[in-house]
């Protein structure tokens, strides 16, 4: 298994530019999960889906478009990205949405111009 | 709002010495706590969970605890080595998973 797979490992976008993160995961995993980690700040959820078609908000939703069409995938969309925008993102997948461990990405460095 | 703190940004000790990391969290308990590692440039760990109804769980050389009075949790690594060194995160769950700000430990030889 290649467990959870996100592309791209970098990326540099100019303000108001849009851009899809891609999260993919191979386990049969219910639960996903999309989390920015900033300096200080830690890990902050911008969104997760209990399951295909299903999706809700975290700590830090704005900005920030989620679908779940498949279990395997969970694609980020920044819809016009801003300097506030510059971070790390990690996609978390686990079995389901209650007591199991996740299971993270190798995540994506984002620098917005 | 539910929060998760983790009071120490760093923490240093030396080679066999036992390192205690602390989480606190507010309002009500949740339903349990997990711990992860981080290490630089790579996506968290999972380490152990323990329930609101377990007092603590243990794996090899880390030991967690979980205090419900206090609300807080302590995180143990006994015998500690320089390949322990990491950021460790604690993360709490009601009906979302929330981590706190992360302790980094370095272990000195």
């Amino acid at each position: 298994n290649a467990g959870v797979t996100q592309t791209p490992k970098f990326q540099v976008l100019k303000t108001g530019q849009s851009m899809t993160l891609q999260c993919a995961q191979d386990m049969n995993h219910e639960y996903m999960s999309w989390y920015r980690q900033d300096p200080g700040m830690g890990l902050r959820l911008i969104h997760y889906s209990v399951g295909a078609g299903i999706t809700d908000q975290g700590e830090v939703p704005n900005g920030y478009n989620v679908s779940r069409s498949t279990t395997e995938d969970f694609p980020l969309r920044l819809l016009s990205a801003a300097p506030s925008q510059t971070s790390v993102y990690f996609c978390a997948s686990s079995l389901d949405y209650s007591y199991n461990e996740q299971f993270f990405g190798p995540g994506t460095r984002l620098t917005v111009l | 709002s539910q929060k998760i703190e983790q009071n120490s940004e760093a923490l240093n000790i030396q080679e066999g010495k036992t390192a205690t990391l602390t989480c606190n969290y507010t309002n009500y308990s949740p339903a349990y706590l997990q711990w992860y590692r981080q290490d630089p440039g790579r996506g968290p760990v999972f380490l152990l969970l323990i329930r609101e109804n377990e007092k603590e769980k243990r794996k090899e050389r880390l030991k967690v605890t979980f205090d419900t009075t206090l609300k807080q949790s302590l995180f143990h690594i006994t015998a500690s080595q320089p390949a322990d060194s990491a950021t460790y995160l604690c993360a709490r769950y009601t009906d979302k998973l929330i981590f706190g700000t992360g302790t980094r430990l370095q272990v000195f030889p």
